[in-house]
């Protein structure tokens, strides 16, 4: 079945560096989501990409979607503490769901 | 605007005792549900999801089962918990009312704690 490969595990960063973290899938995804989940809440979805080579921002994060639809990026610039968490990629599963990867726990440290 | 409640927010239970948790869902009709537990530090794993009432798919074989006895609502249980049912368990509801079919809006969560 789908599988969604996430890296890195785990990112600590100066407060003010950038921050990336990877999504590749096994088979071509229809889309791909990303999530945020702070430290003792919910995952919260961010956002969605469709097409192919898409790119997406949201004030300071950046979200690529690849040219084959298999693989995503998540990029923050600058980050802040309020940046911390887990941020999961995800993508359709086999049925009526969503298959996430492993998630990337960012830290900053002011 | 659409909610979803998740109780109890946590649990400490012994082992071997029984597990019943609910999530109900609010402003949507004939949603998609799932289960999925997160343990300590760690990724989602899909647990149950349902398309309808009565309709239950597992993905992993486990000593949990689901419910779904109404439209919204979405029981996870347990007959007999184990150590390693400890977790965080997201319940999460998707469906055309979002604007997405594919979204997962997630519940708060229960954090349960087996001893």
């Amino acid at each position: 079945g789908q599988q969604v490969m996430q890296i890195p595990q785990y990112q600590h960063v100066q407060e003010g560096e950038d921050f990336t973290t990877y999504c590749n899938s096994s088979t071509t995804l229809s889309n791909i989501q990303w999530y945020k989940q702070r430290p003792g809440g919910h995952p919260v979805f961010l956002i969605q990409l469709v097409k192919s080579g898409e790119v997406k921002k949201q004030k300071r994060l950046t979200f690529q979607f690849g040219e084959a639809k298999k693989n995503s990026s998540l990029h923050i610039t600058a980050t802040q503490t309020t940046d911390v968490g887990t941020y999961f990629c995800a993508g359709p599963g086999d049925f009526n769901d969503m298959r996430f990867g492993a998630g990337t726990r960012l830290t900053v440290k002011p | 605007s659409q909610t979803i409640h998740q109780w109890p927010a946590t649990l400490v239970q012994p082992v071997g005792s029984p597990l019943s948790l609910e999530c109900t869902v609010e402003g949507t009709s004939n949603p998609n549900l799932y289960w999925y537990r997160q343990a300590a530090g760690r990724g989602l794993q899909l647990l149950f999801y349902s398309v309808g009432i009565g309709q239950i798919s597992s993905e992993v074989p486990q000593n949990l089962s689901a419910s779904r006895p109404q439209d919204r609502q979405f029981i996870l249980s347990s007959k007999k918990l184990l150590l390693s049912d400890s977790g965080f368990y997201l319940c999460a509801w998707s469906g055309a009312w979002s604007g997405n079919t594919d979204t997962q809006y997630f519940g708060p969560g229960t954090r349960l704690t087996v001893l």
